[in-house]
């Protein structure tokens, strides 16, 4: 079976800290898609970055960075130097190659940064 | 270019009551799908549709039904709505498998009621 496992339900950080967000998957699938998404209070739902099970190479996007591991499953986001502005629900999701390519959800991290 | 566009934005029921969620998409996408978000569960896939004339059930199906009637537009129904159908509901589509534009194309959200 297929499940995004998100284990930190909220995280609360002060300003200028930097933080870690966790997502462990699992899939017998050898070709998958990982995301993240955010929803800021406002209730959208914002892509930021997408990996192939193909690419283990980590990227860094301003503040941002991700760290896919293969070997434990593991698609970390983090955050580096958080702003008031990083405040908002994170998805880690995955995205099967087969059956419609369904995305499966993590259940989420809040992340309260307070100034 | 309009994106993904739901209506309506906000729903008040009572129990027993039906009504149709409407997802239109103005990008020739094939996929569409709907998911309900409930609060510590992140979202939920209920149908899917990978063309016109075609859905499929997924992770929630039961109290909803569907259809694909045109390729931009995919129905949600509620025959007899329940307090356990409060959520908020996201449409989403993407197009055929693409390995540079990979991820799901999200509405606004319905914020649905059912009292």
């Amino acid at each position: 079976a297929q499940k995004v496992t998100q284990a930190q339900t909220e995280i609360s950080v002060v300003e200028k800290e930097d933080v870690t967000l966790d997502c462990v998957y699992e899939t017998r699938d050898t070709t998958y898609y990982l995301f993240w998404y955010k929803q800021p209070p406002s209730g959208e739902l914002v892509f930021l970055i997408r990996r192939n099970s193909f690419d283990e190479q980590n990227e860094i996007s301003g503040r941002y960075s991700w760290n896919f591991q293969k070997s434990t499953s593991s698609f970390n986001f983090t955050i580096t130097a958080s702003q008031v502005v990083d405040s908002a629900v994170y998805f880690c999701a995955l995205t099967l190659n087969t059956g419609g390519f369904k995305t499966i959800f993590g259940a989420g991290t809040r992340l309260f940064v307070k100034a | 270019n309009a994106g993904v566009t739901q209506t309506p934005k906000f729903r008040v029921l009572k129990t027993g009551q039906s009504m149709t969620l409407l997802c239109a998409q103005d990008m020739n996408h094939e996929y569409m799908y709907w998911y309900r978000q409930d609060p510590g569960m992140g979202l939920r896939l209920i149908h899917y549709s990978v063309g016109e004339g075609t859905t499929a059930k997924g992770e929630v199906p039961d109290g909803y039904n569907v259809s694909r009637l045109k390729k931009q537009n995919f129905l949600l129904g509620l025959e007899s709505a329940a307090p356990s159908q409060t959520s908020v509901y996201f449409c989403a589509s993407r197009p055929i498998f693409q390995t540079t534009n990979e991820k799901l194309f999200f509405g606004s959200g319905t914020q649905l009621s059912v009292l």
